[in-house]
């Protein structure tokens, strides 16, 4: 069974400070991809950032960099220079190669402070 | 930019009613996806479509569910029974690939059953 645990209900971040994201996984498959969706308020989910399990290197777009520790099975979310528009939801999500649906975590509620 | 879009934002119905939620994914995606997530909590998956038919579907997608993809542009969901626990977002989402990549996610309908 595949499993993604977020353990951060809440996060606080002073802007235009870096926070790191917490995001571990769980999964018997070897092929499998990562991702990071961003819920603002108004409710919709906004695609920030993916990592596949054999890419060697961490993914980044823009602000946002994913810490990506296989053998930890972590996919932590790291974003610098936050801004006020940061302030959201987070939800790290998997989805394996055997299957086409994403497993969600939880999420993180993230508050950027001015 | 191509993007999801889901009919209508907000649907309130009585116990008992049925309704269809209404999605156009993006035009040339293949896979087709609802999720729903009540108020508070992560997001889950109900089930996949391909190809004209269901491809994966969670357990929370009974009898009372259905999907449909009436012409070449809609991707449905029916809940033929409302009940008062179906109350959620549900978020319709499309890729191209099966497998990996993101799914691009539609900004919800928030459904309240009363």
């Amino acid at each position: 069974a595949q499993k993604i645990t977020q353990t951060q209900p809440g996060m606080f971040v002073q802007e235009k400070e870096a926070v790191t994201l917490d995001c571990t996984y769980d999964t018997s498959d070897q092929s499998y991809g990562l991702f990071w969706y961003k819920q603002p308020s108004s409710g919709e989910m906004i695609f920030l950032i993916y990592q596949g399990s054999y890419d060697e290197q961490n993914a980044t777009e823009g602000r946002y960099s994913l810490n990506f520790q296989k053998a930890r099975k972590s996919a932590n979310l790291v974003i610098s220079a936050s801004q006020l528009g940061d302030s959201a939801m987070y939800f790290c999500a998997m989805r394996v190669n055997t299957g086409n649906q994403f497993y969600f975590g939880t999420g993180t509620s993230l508050t950027v402070i001015p | 930019e191509p993007e999801v879009t889901q009919t209508p934002s907000h649907q309130v119905t009585q116990m008992g009613q049925e309704v269809i939620l209404r999605c156009v994914p993006i035009s040339n995606h293949l896979y087709f996806y609802w999720y729903r997530q009540i108020l508070g909590q992560k997001v889950e998956f109900l089930v996949s479509f391909y190809n004209n038919e269901i491809s994966e579907k969670s357990e929370i997608f009974d009898d009372q569910f259905s999907v449909e993809r009436p012409d070449g542009s809609n991707f449905t969901l029916k809940i033929r029974s409302t009940k008062l626990e179906d109350s959620a977002m549900y978020f319709c989402a499309s890729s191209f690939s099966g497998s990996f990549g993101e799914q691009f996610f539609g900004p919800g309908t928030r459904l309240t059953v009363l």
